[in-house]
C-alpha cells in the first residue's frame, strides 16, 4: 500500500531553534517524495523534491529507504516558517501525488 | 499569469443536488488534477486529466467525474451530494502529465458545504 505518514500535527518551537518535520512513507519500489507548503491565506506550493536534492529557504529533506522517512530540517527557525506543511509521495501510476496529513510549524519569539 | 484559477469560492448545496466546480490551469500546462481535502486532512487525488484524456483516477465513487476542455480547462462534476462530499476541491495544473518531473501549481480551492 502506498501511504504517508506524518505523525505530528503541530510542532511549535522558538525562532533559532532547529525544525524536523518527520514523514515516513509505504511504498513498492523506488518512491518520488515531495514537501508542500501553505503559508497563511496562500496556495499550497511545492518547497522541494528529493530528486532534486536542492536546499529551499534553508529547508532540506533527506530521503532515507532503510528508515522509509523523508523528513524535513531547518538548522534555524524564522518566524516567517510557520506553515502547514505536507509530505507527499508519488503514486506508483505516476499520475498523482498521496499527500500526508499534514505538520503546523509554529514558530515563535 | 494569474496561476491556476478556480470558480466559484464558495457554494453551499443540499443533499443530493448536483455541483460543477470549474478550473483554468495556467497558459501552456495541459495537466489537470483534481484533489478533494477534507478538514484536517492532507489532498486526496480524485481525477488527472492529459490532452483532454483522464489519466488517473483516485478512489471516488462514480458520482465523481469530470472532463477537459480544448483549452486544456477542466470540470468537476458530483451528482447525488452527501454530507461527506463538503470539503476543499483543489486543482492543480502541469506542464507535463508524470508528477515527478512536472511541478504541480495549485489553485486556490472551490469550498463545497453540503447542508
Amino acid at each position: 500500500a502506498q501511504r504517508v505518514t506524518q505523525p505530528e500535527k503541530l510542532l511549535s518551537v522558538f525562532k533559532g531553534a532547529p525544525v524536523e518535520l518527520k514523514c515516513n512513507y509505504s511504498y513498492s519500489g523506488s518512491p518520488e517524495l515531495f514537501w508542500y507548503v501553505q503559508y497563511s491565506r496562500q496556495r499550497l506550493q511545492l518547497l522541494l523534491r528529493h530528486i532534486s536534492r536542492e536546499s529551499i529557504k534553508g529547508f532540506t529533506a533527506d530521503l532515507n529507504k532503510g528508515e522509509t522517512s523523508f523528513h524535513l530540517k531547518k538548522p534555524f527557525a524564522q518566524e516567517e516558517d510557520s506553515a502547514m506543511y505536507y509530505c507527499a509521495l508519488k503514486n506508483q501510476a505516476g499520475t498523482a501525488l498521496i499527500f500526508g496529513k499534514g505538520t503546523t510549524l509554529s514558530v515563535s519569539s | 499569469d494569474a496561476g491556476v484559477t478556480q470558480s466559484p469560492t464558495h457554494l453551499i448545496k443540499t443533499r443530493g443536488q448536483q455541483v460543477t466546480l470549474r478550473c483554468s490551469p495556467i497558459s501552456g500546462h495541459k495537466s489537470v488534477s483534481w484533489y478533494q481535502q477534507v478538514l484536517g486532512q492532507g489532498p486526496q487525488f480524485i481525477f488527472q486529466y492529459y490532452e483532454k484524456e483522464e489519466r488517473g483516477r483516485g478512489n471516488f465513487p462514480d458520482r465523481f467525474s469530470a472532463r477537459q476542455f480544448p483549452n486544456y480547462s477542466s470540470e468537476l462534476n458530483v451528482n447525488a451530494l452527501l454530507l461527506g462530499d463538503s470539503a476543499l476541491y483543489l486543482c492543480a495544473s502541469s506542464l507535463g502529465q508524470g508528477v515527478a518531473y512536472n511541478e504541480q501549481f495549485f489553485g486556490p480551492g472551490t469550498r463545497l458545504t453540503v447542508l
